[in-house]
């Protein structure tokens, strides 16, 4: 079936530096998904990626999809303490399809 | 709008004991769906329903069983509860067949079986 790896688990950042993380795909992806959650939370949806290449920006966020469609990064660029949290990515094998498959998640710490 | 509305928040189960985990969406989405996510392992699949009257398994189905109810409601239950279904258990939904299929989440069960 489907795998999505994610990585890293787990990253530690001083408030002000970037962070990225990576999501791999074993198959091709109609589209892409990431989700935040923070701690003691559920995962909220920060935004999907379909067309190959793509790249989409929310403030200090860069969310990117491959050509091949099957990896995707999000990038923090100058991160804050709101930014703590896991992100996941989830991805959607076909238009349409029923499930999503998450990557396990990486969790980002903050410290000020 | 709730969202996704799922309840009990917290539970602590005898190990043997039931219990039901009840979910509710008010978004008139099509699918939804019951994930457990315990440390180290992101969010699993327990059971999902593409639509009112199918369900289907998922990634880790053992152990549970649902029912959906209606379009609305999709039930989780866990019939003998044991320690190693201690988790957090989220109901989640999402309309399908559409290129926005976000899913939403519901804020959380907290399971403890001992």
């Amino acid at each position: 079936g489907q795998q999505v790896m994610q990585i890293p688990q787990y990253q530690h950042v001083q408030e002000g530096e970037d962070f990225t993380t990576y999501c791999n795909s074993s198959t091709t992806l109609s589209n892409i998904q990431w989700y935040k959650q923070r701690p003691g939370g559920h995962p909220v949806f920060l935004i999907q990626l379909v067309k190959s290449g793509e790249v989409k920006k929310q403030k200090r966020l860069t969310f990117q999809f491959g050509e091949a469609k099957k990896n995707s990064s999000l990038h923090i660029t100058a991160t804050q303490t709101t930014d703590v949290g896991t992100y996941f990515c989830a991805g959607n094998p076909h238009s349409g399809y029923s499930t999503l498959t998450f990557g396990k998640g990486t969790m980002l710490l903050v410290s000020p | 709008n709730a969202g996704v509305t799922q309840t009990p928040k917290f539970q602590v189960l005898k190990t043997g004991q039931s219990m039901t985990l009840q979910c509710a969406q008010d978004m008139n989405h099509n699918s939804m769906y019951w994930y457990r996510q315990d440390p180290g392992m992101g969010l699993r699949l327990i059971y999902y329903s593409a639509s009112e009257g199918t369900t289907d398994k998922g990634e880790v189905p053992n152990g549970y069983n649902v029912s959906r109810l209606n379009k609305r409601e999709f039930s989780l239950r866990l019939e003998s509860a044991a320690p190693s279904q201690t988790s957090v258990y989220f109901c989640a939904s999402r309309v399908t067949g559409d290129k926005g299929n976000t899913i939403y989440f519901g804020e959380g069960s907290w399971l403890t079986v001992v």
